[in-house]
């Protein structure tokens, strides 16, 4: 059974640092991976979606990296600002062979503080 | 583009009492889901659909329900509500591609459920 985790749970870093948030999965039977940002009492918004076929997806100071055969996904952020601050939740999706057929299987997420 | 929208976003119920979140998406997406987040507990799926007519469920279904009419509409319905249902409910959509949710997955603001 698939099972996803985040670590560290919690990290606080001054404004500018450059920064990596990691994922880990248990099984690599995966379709994708995505990492989503939620801010307090907010929704979650998508930030990188990686199908199993591709190595990193990059979006302006972000970029995500997936590696099936470790079990590791890691979210590097550039030059951090206190506006990054938030919960960074990883997410994946398994094949059907794991036994998590058409579910999203969740981290607890990585809560972001960025001290100006 | 509305993109994925819930009602209500507030709601305080009384033990016992029943009612339907609502959500709705207007991209067409084939996959809709529903999840809770809880403190500590992370997101946990209650019920999910991959087509109009078609739902499962989830890692946490009892004492809800759903029903997909159309492509756009995936309700929720608590039953007969409990404190232990007090928690904050997403829904969230992609598209399909062969029988699995390959693209982003999109997210509504969310409901914030009290039950008394």
């Amino acid at each position: 059974k698939q099972e996803v985790t985040q670590i560290p749970a919690a990290l606080s870093v001054p404004e500018g640092e450059n920064l990596v948030l990691n994922c880990s999965f248990t099984d690599s039977a995966i379709y994708n991976l995505q990492w989503f940002r939620q801010d307090p009492g907010k929704g979650l918004t998508s930030l990188l979606l990686i199908q199993s076929s591709q190595r990193e997806q990059t979006s302006g100071r972000l970029n995500a990296s997936l590696d099936k055969s470790s079990g590791r996904s890691t979210l590097y952020i550039a030059a951090s600002q206190p506006g990054d601050s938030a919960t960074y939740l990883c997410a994946a999706f398994s094949r059907p062979n794991a036994g998590n057929n058409r579910k999203l299987i969740w981290g607890l997420g990585t809560s972001l503080a960025v001290n100006p | 583009n509305a993109g994925v929208t819930q009602t209500p976003k507030f709601q305080v119920l009384k033990t016992g009492q029943s009612m339907t979140l609502q959500c709705a998406q207007d991209m067409n997406h084939e996959y809709m889901s529903w999840y809770r987040q809880d403190p500590g507990m992370g997101l946990r799926l209650i019920h999910y659909s991959v087509g109009a007519g078609i739902t499962d469920q989830g890692e946490v279904p009892n004492g809800y329900n759903v029903s997909r009419s159309t492509t756009e509409d995936f309700p929720l319905r608590l039953l007969s509500a409990a404190p232990s249902q007090t928690s904050v409910y997403f829904c969230a959509s992609s598209y399909l591609w062969t029988g699995v949710p390959s693209g982003e997955q999109y997210f509504g603001p969310g409901t914030r459920l009290t039950v008394t």
